[in-house]
């Protein structure tokens, strides 16, 4: 089945350095990705809507200049978190809708730890 | 906006019996797609099972059956002959038609117990 990977799956920074997570459609194209963030025993909170070949279209409260994201080709979309701090900590998670048949596929998320 | 709203933060059940979700939602669209997605401790994401709007017929896949109610706006899990792999938190989430947001609920954990 189509599958969709994240990469890293587990990253610890310091605070004030900036992170890059991927979100990759490994068999399948996607001209949109979402990206999620998740607290401890909270639901997903969608961040933003990214389409390929334009601007990520971001939910109310998120920061464009903190939570850069880029879709620069039908199976990758990138999320960067830029001089991240500890209330950055979180669990990142990025979806992809197959261009085919409009059906969503999740990525196993990314745990990342500003120190 | 969309809201999804799942009552139950916490449900247990014996293994073998039945266990029913619950989901409900609020929207001014008539056309959209609903789901459940199952997400383990590994955090995976699991398509459990979608409903589209438009059909009357409730999906089932194997154990697992809804009860959708459009004029209600709900959409409830039925998993049947539950299993201790069942156990995980069970997101309710509401799609536009135009594919353009994805709105999940606040989530309900279930425990299957042996």
């Amino acid at each position: 089945g189509a599958v969709v990977s994240q990469h890293p799956s587990w990253v610890i920074c310091k605070s004030g350095t900036s992170v890059k997570i991927e979100c990759r459609s490994l068999d399948f194209q996607a001209t949109t990705m979402f990206w999620y963030r998740q607290f401890p025993k909270q639901s997903l909170m969608l961040m933003a809507t990214s389409n390929e070949g334009s601007k990520a279209t971001y939910e109310q409260g998120v920061e464009k200049d903190k939570f850069l994201i880029n879709h620069a080709s039908l199976t990758l979309s990138t999320l960067t978190v830029t001089s991240a701090h500890p209330e950055d900590s979180s669990f990142y998670i990025c979806s992809a809708r197959e261009d085919l048949n409009g059906e969503l596929f999740f990525g196993e998320g990314s745990r990342l730890t500003v120190l | 906006a969309q809201t999804v709203t799942q009552s139950q933060p916490e449900m247990s059940v014996q293994e073998a019996e039945t266990v029913t979700l619950s989901c409900t939602y609020d929207t001014s669209e008539s056309n959209y797609y609903l789901f459940w997605y199952k997400q383990p401790p590994s955090r995976q994401m699991i398509l459990v099972i979608r409903q589209e709007a438009y059909k009357q017929q409730n999906a089932t896949e194997n154990r697992f059956s809804v009860n959708f109610q459009k004029a209600a706006k709900s959409f409830s899990l039925k998993i049947s002959d539950s299993q201790l792999g069942d156990t995980a938190m069970y997101f309710c989430a509401f799609l536009q038609y135009n594919f353009n947001k994805f709105y999940f609920g606040s989530g309900t954990k279930l425990n299957v117990k042996p």
